[in-house]
Order: structure tokens, then sequence, then C-alpha cells
């Protein structure tokens, strides 16, 4: 069964400071790469994704990560956060037409 | 171009009670998936509809069962609500079944079970 590793619970940064959040997944297999951002009261909304091709994706709001498969690994970055990036992360991971599993998420904490 | 609808946006219930919540994907979208998100468990798969068939399930009790209208249209059901089943319930829509098409999530319903 696939599993997702997100390594931080919890990231505090400086605004305007860089910032990565760490992805890990299991699989043997090719799969599909996301992620989901979540703020307070909301539902998910999708950062970016990586299908196939360049391991390099880049997504909305200046967000990007990058796809290593050799270390099975799907950070996300960004090089300059705003208070406006605090909110809760999710990495997921599917394969073909199956469900996606999620990770437990990383809080974002933006200080000023 | 509406995004995915949830009703009700909050719902409290008694152990015990049942209670059905309901999404309406974005225009045109024929995938609808839930999800239930607790701060224990994080965000677990319930079920996919696609063109009204369920087509993936995932590790919950029958107590859990959903269905899909002609319209796309969702509903969730809990039966027998316990204590655990307080959570956010997320829907999302996909324009095709399949994990590559960008799911669209709405709002949540917040159950709480007292």
């Amino acid at each position: 069964a696939q599993s997702v590793t997100q390594l931080d619970s919890q990231v505090p940064v400086f605004e305007e400071a860089p910032v990565e959040l760490r992805c890990n997944y299991s699989s043997s297999v090719s799969v599909y790469l996301f992620w989901y951002v979540q703020y307070p009261n909301q539902g998910l909304q999708l950062l970016l994704k990586y299908l196939s091709g360049s391991t390099l994706v880049k997504g909305i709001n200046g967000f990007e990560a990058e796809f290593n498969k050799s270390q099975t690994s799907f950070h996300l970055r960004k090089p300059s956060v705003h208070i406006s990036d605090t909110a809760e992360y999710f990495c997921a991971v599917s394969q073909g037409a199956q469900k996606l599993v999620f990770g437990q998420g990383t809080r974002l904490t933006i200080n000023p | 171009k509406a995004g995915v609808t949830q009703t009700p946006r909050y719902l409290i219930k008694t152990r015990g009670q049942q209670v059905t919540l309901s999404c309406s994907p974005i225009s045109g979208h024929r995938s609808v998936s839930w999800y239930q998100q607790t701060p224990g468990q994080g965000l677990q798969f319930l079920f996919e509809y696609f063109s009204e068939t369920q087509r993936n399930k995932g590790n919950f009790p029958g107590r859990f069962s959903g269905r899909q209208f002609s319209n796309s249209r969702s509903e969730m059901n809990v039966s027998t609500l316990e204590l655990g089943d307080s959570a956010l319930y997320l829907c999302a829509s996909s324009l095709l079944a399949g994990s590559s098409y960008e799911q669209y999530f709405g709002p949540g319903t917040r159950l709480t079970v007292t």
C-alpha cells in the first residue's frame, strides 16, 4: 500500500524567508504526486501536481516542487514566503485510477 | 463557474442518530469523492462515485455509505453515529474519474457527534 510521510508537522519561518516542506512517499511503481493547501475553515486547494515529464513542477502562489524518484521525495519550496501563506499543506500520492493517499500535513506559520 | 458546494456546513448530532451530507460538484464534473478529516487520522478517503457508480471505497465500516444521482450530485450517509465520527467531511469533484484529473474540494461539512 502506498504511504506518504511529511517529515515536519510544523514549520515556523519569518516573512520573506525561503521555506521547504518535505514529503517522502513509498511506492515502487510510477505515481502521481500532489501538494494541496488548506486555509482555516476551508477545503483543499491544489498547489501543483506531478504526473510525468519535467521533475521540477511550478504551481500557484510562487510554489514549486521537485520530484526525485531515487529518493522517493517530492519537497515543496518557496523562495520568499508571505503572511498569507500561513496554512496547512498536504502532500498526496496516487497511482492511476486509485485513490489519493494524503500525508499528515505540515502547518506552516509565518512570523512577521 | 460555481465551485463545489456542500450542505450543511455545520451539523450537530447525537450518538446513535444518522446523518446525510450533500455535495454538488462543479458543473460538468462527473466524478465525486468523499474524504474524512480528523486531527488524529488526517485525511482519509471514503469513496468515489462516477456516473452513479461507486468506483473506489476506502477502509470504513458499512455504516458509511454514499450515492450519486444522474446530475452528479452526491450524498453520503452515516448511520448509528459514534463519537469518533466527529470530523470534517470533504467532497471533491473532478471532470472524470482517475486521480490524474484535478480534484476541486468543497469547504466541507463539520459534523459534531455528542
